[in-house]
């Protein structure tokens, strides 16, 4: 059974500064992995999605990379700014099976 | 083109009752994925299900749970007797053709509260 694990726990920055999220997941058999970020009370919206075959995959200021040799993917996150303040969520997919996720907090 | 629709948003129960949770993936998607989320905690797995068949039930509990996913129709996640531990955010996911190989898109989730 897939075990991921999401570091840190929590995090909070101020405005405009770069940071990185991190993944990593026990099975490296994967076949694709996805970062998602959850409002609190809402659903899960999908940011990224990195096939088995890729490394990375980037959008708008979000740039997701994963390594299956070492179990590890990281969410790296250009000029943070407060609408970023969610909690961040991965899944590999085999059984997409979550992380407990990192909880950002970008204080203006 | 509609997303992945939950309902009821709310829904409230006392001990004993049965609760129905339905979702209705996105257009053209046939792989459904139940998720159960407690007050602070993650997201945790409860059942797959492709049309008409459980594919990995892995996460569901032995008793009073069970889930189907018609040919026709919303998937139904069953809860039945209700008990205050199962209060919770359940979320259901959809996702495409190839299960591998495609976003899973989530639907706002059914609150559930036992009194």
């Amino acid at each position: 059974k897939q075990e991921v694990t999401q570091i840190p726990a929590a995090l909070s920055v101020p405005e405009g500064e770069n940071l990185v999220l991190n993944c990593s997941f026990t099975d490296s058999a994967i076949y694709n992995l996805q970062w998602f970020r959850q409002d609190p009370g809402k659903g899960l919206t999908s940011l990224l999605l990195i096939q088995s075959s890729q490394r990375e995959q980037t959008s708008g200021r979000l740039n997701a990379s994963l390594d299956k040799s070492s179990g590890r993917s990281t969410l790296y996150i250009a000029a943070s700014q407060p609408g970023d303040s969610a909690t961040y969520l991965c899944a590999g997919f085999n059984d997409m099976r979550f992380g407990a996720g990192t909880r950002l907090t970008v204080k203006p | 083109n509609a997303g992945v629709m939950q309902n009821p948003r709310h829904l409230v129960r006392r001990r004993g009752q049965e609760a129905r949770l339905r979702c209705s993936p996105m257009k053209g998607h046939s792989h459904v994925y139940w998720y159960r989320q407690l007050p602070e905690e993650g997201l945790k797995f409860m059942v797959y299900l492709q049309k008409e068949n459980i594919i990995d039930e892995s996460g569901m509990p032995k008793e009073r749970f069970s889930a189907e996913f018609p040919k026709e129709g919303p998937s139904i996640l069953r809860i039945q007797q209700v008990v205050r531990g199962d209060s919770a955010a359940y979320f259901c996911a959809s996702s495409g053709q190839e299960r591998r190989k495609e976003k899973l898109f989530f639907g706002s989730g059914t609150q559930l509260s036992v009194l």
